[in-house]
């Protein structure tokens, strides 16, 4: 089944203690990116790559760092989390290097840092 | 000032009604998704276009962008189309997205 995969679905961590959150897709996708979602706010764009080895910064970015070495793997690393990152996140892939085509998303991680 | 305002915020129809959905943004931009999320936080893509319409069963979307406005309209609106609509674009010529802050729409049996 060609899907979006990320886990955790929810994760309870500390201040200060390293995450990842994963986001794996089977559809041979280009374009990858990172979302979070805040009440109030929307979504908002945090990252996204557009292939292998490529990245670039969208709205908000602070704080979060992105790594592309495969195709199909986008993983979202929180170095040091802060309260301020506590957030529904949400990655999407589309089928070329670019965001005009259609987006597919996975199934969201719910994010608490205490 | 949001660059994508869509409207209205919240809906509440009656199930089999007519409703419609829309966005305008203030910048450039060369397409538009629609996105539909329901309760439980799961995202699907709706519609991505460029120009005119496209239809999907009871959902229409349009587009102008010499006008920079979208509109979502979905026929004989159902309980289980009740979900947050969600508009996002690139800016011409960049590849990242803004979106919209989303339409709650709730129809009632």
């Amino acid at each position: 089944e060609a899907q979006v995969t990320q886990n955790p679905r929810y994760l309870i961590t500390v201040t200060g203690k390293k995450l990842t959150v994963t986001c794996s897709q089977n559809m041979n996708h280009e374009y990858m990116s990172w979302y979070r979602q805040d009440p109030g706010l929307g979504l908002r764009q945090i990252y996204y790559s557009m292939n292998v080895e490529v990245t670039d910064k969208g709205d908000v970015p602070e704080g979060y760092k992105v790594s592309r070495k495969e195709k199909r793997n986008f993983p979202l690393i929180l170095e040091s989390p802060s309260p301020n990152q506590t957030s529904l996140y949400f990655c999407a892939s589309s089928l070329m290097g670019d965001v005009r085509e259609k987006l597919f998303f996975g199934s969201g991680t719910q994010l608490s840092v205490l | 000032k949001n660059e994508v305002e869509q409207s209205p915020q919240n809906l509440t129809a009656q199930e089999g009604e007519f409703i419609t959905i829309n966005c305008s943004y203030s910048v450039g931009i060369s397409a538009l998704h629609w996105l539909q999320q329901h309760p439980g936080g799961g995202i699907v893509s709706l519609f991505m276009l460029s120009s005119g319409k496209k239809k999907h069963g009871r959902l229409i979307a349009t587009i102008n962008i010499q006008e920079k406005h979208s509109s979502l309209h979905i026929t004989a609106s159902h309980p289980r189309d009740s979900a947050v609509y969600i508009c996002a674009a690139p800016r011409t010529g960049a590849n990242n997205l803004f979106f919209g802050t989303g339409t709650r729409l709730t129809v009632i049996p």
